[in-house]
Order: C-alpha cells, then sequence, then structure tokens
C-alpha cells in the first residue's frame, strides 16, 4: 500500500458528461501528479501540483482540469467526455518536487466512456 | 514524441532465467533514471533508478546497466520468478527550475513461466 488513495474505483459514464476523480496524497507528501495510462499510449503525465500551486504540465486536454486543495488533496475534473477518454487515471504523490522520479502510485481509477 | 523508447513491449521468460528489458532516451538533459514496476490492478511502484553517472546499480536480483555514450540503460533480471511477472516501465526525469518532469517508456508486459 503506498499511502495514496484514490476514488471512485470504476467509473463508467455516458460521452458528453462530466466526472471528477479524487486523490488523497501521502501523509506529508505536498506534490501530486496525475497520470493518464492507456493500452496504445502507456503511462502520460497530465499535470503537476505543489502545495496548491499547478507546476508542470504534460499532455493534459483543454476539456481536463484540476487542482489541489489546502488540505493536499486532488481532484481532476474531465468534461465533455469522449471514448477515447477511457482510461486509468493514476495519481501520484512525492515529498520534494525536486525529487519528482521518486513517485508513489494510488490504485487508479478506472474509467470507462460509453 | 516518443522521449524514451522501450523494448520489448512483451516477453516471456523461463524460471530461472535472465530477463532484459532495454531503454533509449534522447535528451542528454535527463538526470535521473528509475524504473517502475506494476502489477495488475495496482498502480507502478518505483522498483530501482540510477544516475548517469553511475554504469551499474544493483539491488537484489535487479541490476540496472547505463551506457551514457550510447543514451542507453537495460534492466536486468537476474533468476525471474513468476512472482516477478508484471509491466515494468523505464523512465527518465529531468530538472527544470527545480521542478523535475517524469517521462515515462511504453512498459513492457513480463511473463515468467515455470
Amino acid at each position: 500500500d503506498s499511502g495514496v488513495t484514490q476514488t471512485p474505483k470504476h467509473l463508467i459514464t455516458a460521452t458528453g458528461q462530466r466526472v471528477t476523480l479524487r486523490c488523497s496524497p501521502r501523509s506529508g507528501d505536498l506534490s501530486v501528479y496525475w497520470y493518464q495510462q492507456s493500452l496504445d499510449q502507456g503511462l502520460q503525465f497530465l499535470i503537476q501540483y505543489y502545495n496548491g500551486e499547478e507546476r508542470a504540465k504534460g499532455n493534459i486536454l483543454e476539456r481536463f482540469s484540476a487542482q489541489q486543495f489546502p488540505d493536499l488533496h486532488s481532484e481532476l475534473n474531465l468534461s465533455s467526455l469522449e471514448l477515447g477518454d477511457s482510461a486509468l487515471y493514476f495519481c501520484a504523490s512525492s515529498p520534494r518536487p525536486d525529487i519528482t522520479y521518486e513517485q508513489y502510485f494510488g490504485p487508479g481509477t478506472r474509467l470507462t466512456v460509453t | 514524441q516518443q522521449q524514451v523508447k522501450q523494448s520489448p513491449q512483451s516477453l516471456i521468460v523461463q524460471k530461472g532465467g535472465i530477463s532484459i528489458i532495454n531503454c533509449a532516451y534522447e535528451n542528454t538533459a535527463f538526470d535521473y533514471f528509475p524504473w517502475y514496476q506494476q502489477f495488475p490492478g495496482k498502480g507502478p511502484a518505483l522498483l530501482i533508478a540510477i544516475r548517469p553517472d553511475v554504469s551499474e546499480k544493483k539491488e537484489g536480483r535487479f541490476t540496472i546497466s547505463f551506457n551514457k555514450s550510447a543514451k542507453q540503460f537495460s534492466l536486468h533480471i537476474m533468476d525471474s520468478q513468476p512472482g516477478d511477472s508484471a509491466t515494468y516501465f523505464c523512465a527518465a526525469s529531468k530538472g527544470s527550475g527545480g521542478y523535475q518532469k517524469v517521462t515515462f517508456g511504453i512498459g513492457t508486459k513480463l511473463q515468467v513461466i515455470p
């Protein structure tokens, strides 16, 4: 158990809908990262937050947004969902923003868009 | 743009054999090279990491070999066991203004057969 929690575990929704994925980092970790994992694209970095502020952006679509709250939990919002958004979404945390190779991943949320 | 190329995408090894996964990178600014192990239904977990000024790092049955001039690195799993069956991701980390981004390879699905 990495200490990172994600909810929900599974999510099934329809195209055009909006969903929110939630992540709680390990106790004491200030950095949160979001990744999308699909079969053909591997693990794609979406966005990083450090202590409430956005620090790095990857291949995140404009339909997606994220935030990190004062209690350090983070939410990833996916809107106008398309079939291609079906994937596993992972959250990870690390204690320091300068040691990002050492990330602790949550169990993931499996999103299915029908 | 795949900055970290990983091969093979799948690998079948007999129990007791050596599993070898190779990765190549292009950006010489990468300054840390971790490997992650992911079991089905779980998030990736950091397995072992190496800096570019080290040619080899060993932890138990897992060894990373690093060739800086060729911009290649590899993971060797000695005496492979069925419990090693998982997906392995190589990655590269790059510092940028005090904050590092991690780029993952596509992943190698390893199956160790008895």
